[in-house]
């Protein structure tokens, strides 16, 4: 089916762990984005990426890391996980030229 | 910097109209979104403005004053399905076309 989806959707992990989040879409939008939705804060940034390759800061990229070796898939890794990055993550894609942002349905991840 | 403020909660009655602001301040503007979330929900697109005035759909209406950085959100016949958070975002291309958000707004719709 077209469209954006993020795996898994619920994730439990210990402080410490490396945990990747994955986002595929399926509409060969060149913008893709990850951010993360806390109480209090709303949507922020984390990071983005405009085509297959080039990646850019958001506005809270401290202890993530993407990739984007093809235009379908960003993966969104915590190299070693802490309790402050326990949230809702959503993954995002847009084309240049297109109006709002396409939302995967999100990926809850707790760390303990 | 980037920097846009909406109210945290707000308390309507069904069947009324309630009026959602949000002002910005962004390094450059590229369009003005309003999105809809629902509790353990993604969010889902309401309304877009790039350019002064107000856009229409349905119960919805939005408004966008640029010169002043300034918008609504305007829900018209309150619904109790209504009750949601409604998110204020502005397209940035500074360095890359980053969509900002807003910390959302809490609209409560009471009987």
């Amino acid at each position: 089916d077209a469209g954006i989806t993020q795996s898994p959707r619920y994730k439990i992990t210990e402080t410490g762990r490396q945990v990747t989040l994955m986002c595929h879409q399926t509409w060969s939008h060149s913008y893709m984005f990850w951010y993360r939705q806390d109480l209090g804060h709303g949507l922020r940034l984390i990071y983005y990426s405009a085509a297959a390759d080039i990646t850019d800061k958001g506005e809270v990229p401290d202890g993530y890391v993407v990739s984007r070796s093809k235009t379908e898939n960003f993966p969104l890794t915590l190299e070693s996980a802490t309790r402050s990055q326990t949230s809702v993550y959503f993954c995002a894609s847009w084309t240049v030229g297109g109006g709002e942002l396409f939302f995967g349905e999100g990926s809850r991840l707790t760390v303990l | 910097g980037q920097n846009i403020d909406q109210p945290t909660e707000m308390t309507a009655t069904e069947g009324a109209i309630v009026q959602i602001n949000c002002t910005y301040q962004t390094s450059g503007f590229n369009g003005l979104f309003w999105y809809q979330q629902h509790a353990g929900e993604a969010p889902t697109f309401l309304s877009y403005n790039v350019l002064d005035g107000l856009e229409e759909k349905g119960r919805f209406s939005s408004f966008l004053s640029r010169s002043k950085g300034y918008s609504y959100l305007l829900l018209k016949e309150l619904q109790m399905k209504d009750s949601a958070s409604y998110l204020c975002a502005v397209r940035d291309p500074t360095g890359g076309f980053k969509t900002i958000f807003g910390a959302g707004t809490r609209l409560f719709v009471k009987a």
